[in-house]
């Protein structure tokens, strides 16, 4: 059990737009701390997609974007394509458990 | 731009110590206010974040782990280290060395190795 809750997959056609919750406590993102995302294709490590809730690294498309409300966080993306089939994961940090955790993963299909 | 490479045994025998090196490469281990980290992920689950090392030496693990755990560098080698002791099936991951940066606790990892499997078994 994750301490950061994922949905295990969403998925959308080609074109649409889809979002991925991250459901936290106040031990987490409730507590302030900074949520991030990362996009893990088959078969290679994790890779950043999103840092400080809402901030793409260059590179990145615009089509993603991420969010940060009370205890929750979301990545959102748009104009679905198919190279975007993969694990996203959100990570921050739970003081608590004392250290930097992740949500379980959220499987993204592409229809 | 800065890269890391996992290197070490893929095979553990259950209760032995799982010890694996990551190379950094195009940058200095010694540089800047970065953690440089270890990770895992177990066989088609989520990530566990592992424990850190400052290049000065400093260190922090997981609470869950830290008893089985140490982190050092060598900067002269521009490497980091991970030792894991009395290892046992549940130990079979993917393990990867990433780097942690950002303000303290609002920190994010990257980049990351390309990860290395290491099956505990006899």
């Amino acid at each position: 059990q994750s301490v950061l809750t994922q949905p295990p997959s969403v998925s959308g056609a080609p074109g649409q737009r889809v979002t991925i919750s991250c459901t936290g406590s106040s031990s987490n993102i409730g507590a302030g701390y900074d949520v991030h995302w990362y996009q893990q294709l088959p078969g290679t490590a994790p890779k950043l997609l999103i840092y400080g809730n809402n901030n793409r690294p260059s590179g990145v498309p615009d089509r993603f974007s991420g969010s940060k409300s009370g205890t929750s966080a979301s990545l959102a993306i748009t104009g679905l394509q198919a190279e975007d089939e993969a694990d996203y994961y959100c990570q921050s940090y739970d003081s608590s458990l004392s250290g930097w955790v992740f949500g379980g993963g959220t499987k993204l299909t592409v229809l | 731009q800065v890269q890391l490479q996992e290197s070490g045994p893929g095979l553990v025998k259950p209760s032995q110590t799982l010890s694996l090196t990551c190379t950094v490469s195009g940058g200095s281990i010694s540089s800047g206010d970065y953690y440089w980290s270890w990770i895992r992920q177990h066989p088609g689950k989520g990530l566990e974040w592992i424990g850190y090392v400052f290049y000065r030496g400093s260190t922090f693990y997981n609470p869950s782990l830290k008893s089985r755990v140490t982190i050092s560098v060598d900067t002269s080698k521009n490497q980091f280290s991970l030792k894991l002791n009395s290892v046992t099936a549940a130990d079979t991951a993917v393990y990867y060395c990433a780097r942690l940066r950002g303000a303290g606790t609002r920190g994010w990892f990257d980049p990351w190795g390309q990860g290395t499997l290491v099956t505990v078994s006899s």
